[in-house]
């Protein structure tokens, strides 16, 4: 089955630096890569997500990048906040996007 | 709208004993999935739905039975309630028409 690896488990940073979390993939047929931002005792929520038909979608302050060839997607978060600490897990879809597969979460801690 | 919700919040259980956890929805959405959260091992998928009447395991469902008799609810069962199922519970939901999965709060389970 999909097995989602993810890097680093945790990355501290200055306020105002850029971060990026790195997540590689098993399953080739894997279309869709969502990543998530889980605030401490609140649920996941949905920050950002890419499609296999392209290879960088930004929002503002975040970016996914995907490379198909070596399976990986990458999260980066430029200009960090402190509200920005958070964990964060990439995921990866199989069976035309009924499922997720998670990778382990990267916990980000920025500093003021 | 009050999107997902779940029902207990927390819930202390003696080994051997049994449980019923409520996961609600009211965004009309096909998809439900039930995720066990545990320290270093990120989101793992225990069951999901893919519409009423219907369940599928996931990568964990040992220990676990589900069941989708309203397209609104997904309820997910422990039998007989072992330590190692302590852990945070998540339900989430997916409309067909979107690939985002909307989480509820959680259910902070102790087995003791």
């Amino acid at each position: 089955g999909e097995n989602v690896e993810q890097h680093p488990s945790t990355l501290s940073v200055q306020e105002g630096d850029s971060a990026v979390i790195k997540c590689t993939y098993s399953d080739s047929a894997s279309n869709y890569f969502p990543w998530y931002k889980q605030e401490l005792g609140k649920r996941p929520q949905l920050i950002i997500d890419i499609r296999s038909n392209v290879g960088e979608k930004k929002d503002q302050r975040i970016a996914v990048t995907l490379n198909k060839t070596a399976k990986h997607f990458s999260l980066h978060i430029t200009e960090t906040q402190p509200e920005d600490s958070a964990v964060y897990f990439c995921a990866a879809s199989i069976q035309s996007f009924q499922k997720l597969v998670f990778g382990t979460g990267t916990r980000l801690l920025v500093s003021p | 709208n009050a999107g997902v919700t779940q029902t207990p919040k927390f819930r202390v259980l003696k080994t051997g004993q049994s449980m019923t956890l409520l996961c609600a929805q009211d965004m009309n959405h096909e998809y439900m999935y039930w995720y066990r959260q545990d320290p270093g091992m990120g989101l793992r998928l225990i069951h999901y739905s893919v519409g009423e009447g219907t369940t599928a395991k996931g990568e964990v469902p040992d220990g676990y039975n589900v069941s989708r008799l309203k397209k609104q609810n997904f309820l997910l069962g422990l039998e007989s309630a072992a330590p190692s199922q302590t852990s945070v519970y998540f339900c989430a939901s997916r409309g067909s028409a979107s690939y985002e999965q909307y989480f509820g709060p959680g259910t902070r389970l102790t087995v003791t």
